[in-house]
């Protein structure tokens, strides 16, 4: 597997919530709990906001949370604000042999 | 405050070596944490490269392994990558970033990247 799967896209309305899902295999998401997910602003480097599936490094809101069901794990943010407009980039562990595996990435439009 | 800044040249001719190099600042390379490099080509995602400890421990990412290098100066405090033979494919920005890891050996585990540097566009050109 050359990536992690994420939806190109999801939008969502100023103080909304949205979810952004990240499937892999059992050879990395369903086995292992270190799966990151990462901000990238246009135009900026990315920036951890989320670390071993759910915990959130100082100072990220805590509108921001992880979570994980089989292969698959999820980025969800709550009350939606201009600046969440990024996009976000899960990663994980893999034991496929190349180490470290990202998602395609996903862009979050809020409307 | 950790603050990582990536720097060389950001025009390469094909076929040639790219060469950048990582200045940390703000904590020592030889405190401890894996030290890696990862790109993004315009337009598209990230893919890891490789990373180092300060006693120069390395693991590469198997499909550019048998071009890259990744070697470390402590005395300077950064890190350094080199690409061989390279093409319009590697187009990308650089970013170096601090590894949190777990393990070592074929145990070897890299858990998440915080911080990141700025980046660094290179392009490669014919």
């Amino acid at each position: 597997q050359s990536a992690l799967t994420q939806p190109p896209s999801v939008s969502g309305s100023l103080g909304q919530s949205v979810t952004i899902s990240c499937t892999g295999t059992s050879s990395d998401v369903g086995s292992y709990s270190r799966v990151s997910w990462y901000q990238q602003p246009p135009g900026t480097a990315p920036k951890l906001i989320i670390y071993e599936v759910s915990n959130r490094p100082s100072g990220v809101p805590d509108r921001f949370s992880g979570s994980k069901s089989g292969n698959t794990a999820s980025l969800t943010i709550s009350g939606l604000q201009a600046e969440d407009e990024a996009d976000y980039y899960c990663s994980s562990y893999t034991s496929s042999g190349t180490y470290v595996i990202f998602g395609g990435g996903t862009k979050l439009t809020v409307l | 405050q950790v603050q990582l800044q990536e720097s060389g040249p950001r025009l390469v001719k094909s076929s040639e070596t790219l060469s950048l190099t990582c200045a940390v600042s703000g904590y020592s390379l030889t405190t401890g944490y894996y030290w890696g490099w990862i790109r993004q080509p315009p337009g598209r995602g990230l893919e890891w490269i490789g990373s180092i400890f300060h006693s120069g421990s390395t693991y590469y990412s198997p499909p550019l392994k048998s071009r890259v290098t990744i070697s470390v100066d402590t005395s300077k405090n950064q890190v350094s990558l080199r690409l061989s033979s390279v093409t319009a494919a590697d187009t990308a920005v650089y970013y170096c970033a601090r590894v949190n890891y777990y393990g070592s050996g074929s145990n070897w585990r890299p858990n998440w990247f915080d911080p990141w540097g700025q980046g660094i566009l290179v392009t490669v050109s014919s």
